[in-house]
């Protein structure tokens, strides 16, 4: 079984600051990863998937995320950030064959201005 | 293309009452999931429907939760009797293909219980 940790429970950072939210996992095999945010009093909207290939993978709204294999992490960044960019967000891994994901705890980042 | 629906947003039953969500997917699509999201936790899949037949199960409470999706279409959660620990965020989701990462979550139902 795969698992998922989210090592920040919450971040606040200045508007236009850069971000980093940390997510490692553990799996026996091979893993697919994914990053999804959740804006207040809204359902999770995929931000970038890691499924193969390079390991820097880029999202929608700016964010990126870069698979780590040998560290077992993929953590999400972001240069510089909005105040639109308060939410909550989910690290998500799965593996070949086996489409259910399984979520970290979530981080909360306050974007204050 | 709208979204997927769910209702009721906002629900406040006592414990042992019972209570049923409702979900809409986006159209056309064949999976539909339901998750429970515990305040402070990620979300966890209580069931997964592939059309109008369940695929996963294993992590729903089948002695006081029940889930169907006739016509393979919409579909409804229900809890009861509920339990204080039942107080959650029920989100639904569905996928367009059979087995696809691509899942399109709906606004969630938050389900109190006193």
């Amino acid at each position: 079984a795969q698992s998922v940790t989210q090592l920040d429970s919450q971040v606040p950072v200045f508007e236009e600051a850069p971000v980093e939210l940390r997510c490692n996992y553990s799996s026996s095999v091979s893993v697919y990863l994914f990053w999804y945010v959740q804006y207040p009093n809204q359902g999770l909207q995929l931000l970038l998937k890691y499924l193969s290939g390079s390991t820097l993978v880029k999202g929608i709204n700016g964010f990126e995320a870069e698979f780590n294999k040998s560290q077992t992490s993929f953590h999400l960044r972001k240069p510089s950030v909005h105040i639109s960019d308060t939410a909550e967000y989910f690290c998500a891994v799965s593996t070949p064959n086996d489409y259910k994901l399984s979520f970290g705890a979530g981080t909360t980042v306050t974007v204050r201005a | 293309e709208a979204g997927v629906a769910q209702s009721p947003r906002y629900k406040i039953i006592e414990k042992r009452q019972s209570v049923a969500f409702w979900c809409n997917p986006i159209s056309g699509h064949a999976t539909l999931y339901w998750y429970q999201q515990i305040l402070g936790q990620g979300p966890k899949l209580l069931i997964q429907f592939q059309n109008n037949g369940v695929v996963d199960d294993s992590q729903l409470p089948k002695d006081r939760f029940s889930a169907e999706r006739l016509k393979g279409v919409d579909s409804t959660l229900k809890i009861q009797p509920a339990k204080l620990e039942d107080s959650a965020v029920y989100l639904c989701a569905s996928s367009l293909l059979v087995v696809s990462y691509e899942q399109y979550f709906g606004p969630g139902t938050r389900l109190t219980v006193t």
